[in-house]
């Protein structure tokens, strides 16, 4: 079973603050990516990494950042958050092995942005 | 540009009958596909996938089949259960790095 956990489910916060989303998983998987989802839109690839210290940018530009300091251990930074960066955010990993990449998901963070 | 559509936003479908769900890719190079189910305020949760050099894969009650030539795939669920009311996404897998997802199609089952 998938282990892979995400802090807080829930986030609303006034324009300007800097929040930490928290993500972390259990099954010593080397890469771990986060997706940005809106209602009714597909996932999109916002950073990921391949193991510690490997960050990349993903295909949506983001003005979050991340860090890999620890394999099971990825978290978002927003520095200062705004109104746009409303949204769900979706933290995933997988093992480096070839396959066909099936990505394990946390529960997400509804971050509400005012 | 999007490379996979899912063009169906949702679909109903009476409890016991088959559920059809539609996914289109325009990139001949992926070389996995994945179907995942996501229920409110949840990730999505990894269902069946397939290979490239496959037309079917089945799991229970979830079958996908992959029309290469038409650069399409389906999944089927049989017999459709309440329990399976969700959104269904489609990804597809370029390499081992990433998956491209659709916008996702949700499923209603009713009694």
């Amino acid at each position: 079973e998938a282990d892979i956990y995400q802090t807080p489910r829930y986030l609303v916060i006034g324009t300007g603050k800097k929040i930490t989303l928290e993500c972390s998983q259990t099954m010593g998987h080397d890469k771990m990516y986060w997706y940005q989802q809106d209602p009714g839109m597909e996932l999109h690839l916002i950073h990921y990494s391949y193991g510690v210290n490997s960050t990349e940018k993903g295909d949506l530009s983001s003005e979050s950042t991340v860090s890999r300091i620890r394999t099971e251990h990825f978290p978002l930074t927003l520095e200062s958050a705004r109104p746009s960066h409303t949204s769900q955010y979706l933290c995933a990993s997988t093992r480096l092995a070839g396959g066909p990449n099936e990505q394990f998901f946390g529960p997400g963070t509804r971050l509400t942005v005012l | 540009d999007q490379q996979v559509k899912q063009n169906s936003p949702s679909l109903s479908v009476q409890e016991g009958r088959i559920s059809i769900l539609n996914c289109d890719y325009t990139n001949s190079m992926f070389d996995y596909f994945l179907w995942y189910k996501k229920y409110p305020a949840e990730g999505p949760t990894f269902l069946i996938s397939i290979s490239s050099i496959k037309d079917k894969n089945e799991d229970g009650r979830f079958t996908v089949f992959l029309n290469k030539s038409a650069k399409h795939l389906s999944l089927h669920i049989v017999p459709s259960q309440p329990g399976d009311s969700a959104v269904y996404f489609c990804a597809a897998s370029p390499n081992t790095d990433k998956l491209i997802f659709g916008t996702g199609t949700r499923l209603q089952v009713f009694p």
